[in-house]
């Protein structure tokens, strides 16, 4: 199957470090976007590619978020100096534009916990 | 401001008692509203997308409905595969392609 996928599942880190998420969109999808989600809400958009430009940036994503679409395949996500509050789980999610509107295929996450 | 409000926050059914869960929106301009599935741990899982007021949706004991102001989910005689919880998302127009999500009904259904 050719789902979003995610890499890795779980990371947990210590305060401080360095950590790289890794997404594989849907093939053939030119849209990927990347999300945050903590316990008991909604998904909360980060940021949004479109082929290798990164078109939108929440204010969420301060100066220690970084990503990256390279050659508008797979995208990273890099988080600096973690802090406790960055625990949660990212989730990324590809679509294919066709019209106004496009449905957005998520992946099955990384479960971010920051020591 | 919220932008997206889904009631009730949580809701047990008993196996085969029909509800429906509300999503609500207040933005203008919709251009897509999005129904998701979402077990624990795990990603969000596509259900239904609708376009426009009066567009209905169905798939096996799911129906989504849209008028102007807000959506439903109606479950119709659930089973306890169904207990998961059920996010609402809107695309509009000011929000380029940035989906907001509500925060979910979490649905239980007991044997």
């Amino acid at each position: 199957d050719t789902g979003v996928s995610q890499d890795p599942r779980h990371k947990i880190t210590k305060r401080g470090q360095n950590v790289t998420f890794r997404c594989d969109p849907i093939s053939e999808h030119n849209r990927l976007y990347w999300y945050r989600q903590t316990l008991g809400q909604g998904p909360e958009f980060l940021t949004y590619f479109q082929n290798e430009a990164q078109l939108e940036k929440s204010r969420l994503l301060s100066d220690r978020f970084s990503a990256e679409r390279p050659k508008g395949s797979f995208s990273t996500l890099e988080i600096q100096r973690t802090e406790q509050g960055d625990s949660a789980m990212y989730l990324c999610a590809s679509s294919f534009r066709a019209g106004g509107t496009d449905t957005q295929y998520f992946g099955p996450g990384t479960r971010l916990t920051v020591l | 401001e919220d932008q997206v409000t889904q009631s009730p926050e949580a809701l047990r059914l008993q196996e085969g008692e029909s509800s429906s869960l509300n999503c609500s929106y207040t933005v203008s301009g919709l251009r897509g509203l999005f129904w998701y599935r979402q077990d624990p741990g795990k990603g969000p899982e596509f259900l239904f997308t609708l376009y426009s007021a009066g567009e209905e949706k169905e798939k096996e004991r799911l129906k989504a409905t849209l008028t102007k102001k807000e959506s439903f989910l109606h479950i119709t005689a659930p089973k306890p595969e169904d207990s998961a919880t059920y996010l609402c998302a809107v695309l509009y127009s000011g929000g380029y392609q940035k989906v907001t999500f509500g925060t979910g009904t979490k649905l239980q259904v007991i044997p």
